[in-house]
């Protein structure tokens, strides 16, 4: 079965230390992977994707294949980091011709001052 | 730009009792979900539809229904409310490219339903 693993549901760090939020898969297929945040009062929101390849507000995601993850980085944390953030996985919905967006249970990232 | 709204933002039902969450999009998008968030389990979809007059299941669909009669709204009842029905809903909603789920979702801001 298709899955997402995000083994922290809370991680705490000092501002100015490195983050990492952890994301492993499992999917027979070529994943599409995300990562979403949702901040305290806000809906969740894109924060990046894979086949981007892109920086946002500091963090980067790379996709290993081989260690099936999709690890979330960002070298110094900032307060306003704190949010919850899922890691997301895309894949096909078996017989319905349609794709589905298959989260992880999330990990709460708490800055400490 | 009001994106993808949810009505209505709090209810206490009783057990039982039936109703019903509307979603609304303003993007013209083609593909629109449900899920539901609680403590420790993340976001699992409810159901979704991948067009106007369409639905399908997701991964936990009982005790829900859903309508989409028209593009841009996405309807989720609950026809005898539980408690376990308790929870977090969002919607959301996104572009349909040959790859839909590549593109980004874009969600409401979500409606606390608690049965009692």
């Amino acid at each position: 079965a298709q899955r997402v693993t995000q083994p922290e549901k809370l991680l705490s760090v000092f501002k100015g230390a490195p983050v990492e939020l952890k994301c492993n898969y499992s999917y027979s297929g070529s994943p599409e992977l995300f990562w979403y945040v949702q901040y305290s009062r806000q809906r969740l929101q894109l924060l990046l994707r894979h086949i981007s390849r892109e920086s946002i507000k500091g963090f980067t995601a790379d996709l290993n294949k081989g260690e099936t993850s999709f690890h979330l980085k960002k070298p110094f944390a900032q307060e306003e980091d704190s949010a919850m953030y899922y890691c997301a996985l895309s894949r096909a919905y078996s017989g319905a011709g349609s794709y589905q967006l298959t989260f992880g249970k999330g990990t709460k990232l708490s800055v400490i001052p | 730009n009001a994106g993808v709204t949810q009505t209505p933002k709090f209810r206490v039902l009783k057990t039982g009792q039936s109703m019903t969450l509307l979603c609304a999009q303003d993007m013209n998008h083609e593909y629109m979900y449900w899920y539901r968030q609680d403590p420790g389990m993340g976001l699992r979809l409810i159901h979704y539809s991948v067009g106007e007059g369409t639905t399908a299941k997701g991964e936990v669909p009982d005790g829900y229904n859903v309508s989409r009669l028209k593009k841009q709204n996405f309807l989720l009842g609950l026809e005898s409310a539980a408690p376990s029905q308790t929870s977090v809903y969002f919607c959301a909603s996104s572009h349909d490219r040959g790859r839909p789920m590549n593109t980004e979702a874009f969600f409401g801001q979500g409606t606390r339903l608690t049965v009692v």
